[in-house]
């Protein structure tokens, strides 16, 4: 079975912290993906990855950013929190050319 | 107009209906389609890919309607553990992009 998980499930953080959010992948998955999920405004892609060291912007990076050291993890970061970053956190990764994604278990992150 | 759209329902339906959801893309260069399935406070999780003939699992039917731009999922003999938010998909275009996801449809199965 492909295993994603999450470092976190519930995150508390104040508002100018530096987050990070670590998603890892044991499934040799070359693509991986960040989402934020909000009601009524569904999933939103942050940043994604295809490779090691390589990232591109999604729909909304804004106050984002994103490192892929190594194949198997891809960290988000938020370098100074704010109080609209409050959201639900999704981490996904795929294979290379073969699309479909396999989720992780989310991180809740409220921002006070 | 939204790249991906879904009715957001709930559709409300006894035990045992048959139910259907359809999902509007506007990009007629879409290449692949899904259906995912998510549980409240849990992660969406695939359910099954969408072909141009047609996908079927069980009581779980997908199909592609290139002419008119929609996928659509038929639930037969809906059980309470149907119960969830099936979000449809598209990579939008060739090539390794990324998926684009509606916000899903509310199904809630009544006994």
């Amino acid at each position: 079975d492909v295993k994603v998980t999450q470092s976190s499930r519930y995150l508390v953080k104040r508002t100018g912290e530096k987050v990070f959010l670590e998603c890892v992948q044991d499934m040799d998955h070359e693509n991986m993906f960040w989402y934020r999920q909000d009601p009524g405004l569904g999933l939103r892609l942050i940043y994604f990855s295809y490779d090691v060291k390589m990232k591109e912007k999604g729909d909304i990076p804004e106050g984002y950013s994103v490192s892929r050291e190594k194949k198997e993890r891809f960290s988000l970061i938020l370098e100074s929190a704010s109080t609209n970053q409050t959201s639900m956190y999704l981490c996904a990764s795929s294979w290379l050319g073969l699309p479909g994604g396999y989720f992780g278990p989310g991180t809740r992150l409220t921002v006070t | 107009r939204k790249e991906v759209e879904q009715d957001p329902g709930p559709f409300n339906v006894p035990e045992g209906a048959t139910v259907a959801f359809n999902c509007t893309y506007s990009n007629s260069a879409s290449q692949s389609f899904f259906w995912y399935r998510q549980d409240c406070r849990k992660e969406p999780k695939l359910l099954m890919s969408v072909y141009s003939s047609g996908n079927e699992d069980g009581r779980f039917t997908a199909q592609l309607n290139r002419a008119s731009q929609y996928i659509s999922l038929l639930i037969r003999d809906s059980k309470l553990s149907d119960s969830a938010t099936y979000l449809c998909a598209v990579i939008v275009n060739s090539g390794n992009t990324p998926l684009v996801f509606g916000k899903g449809t509310r199904l809630s199965v009544i006994a």
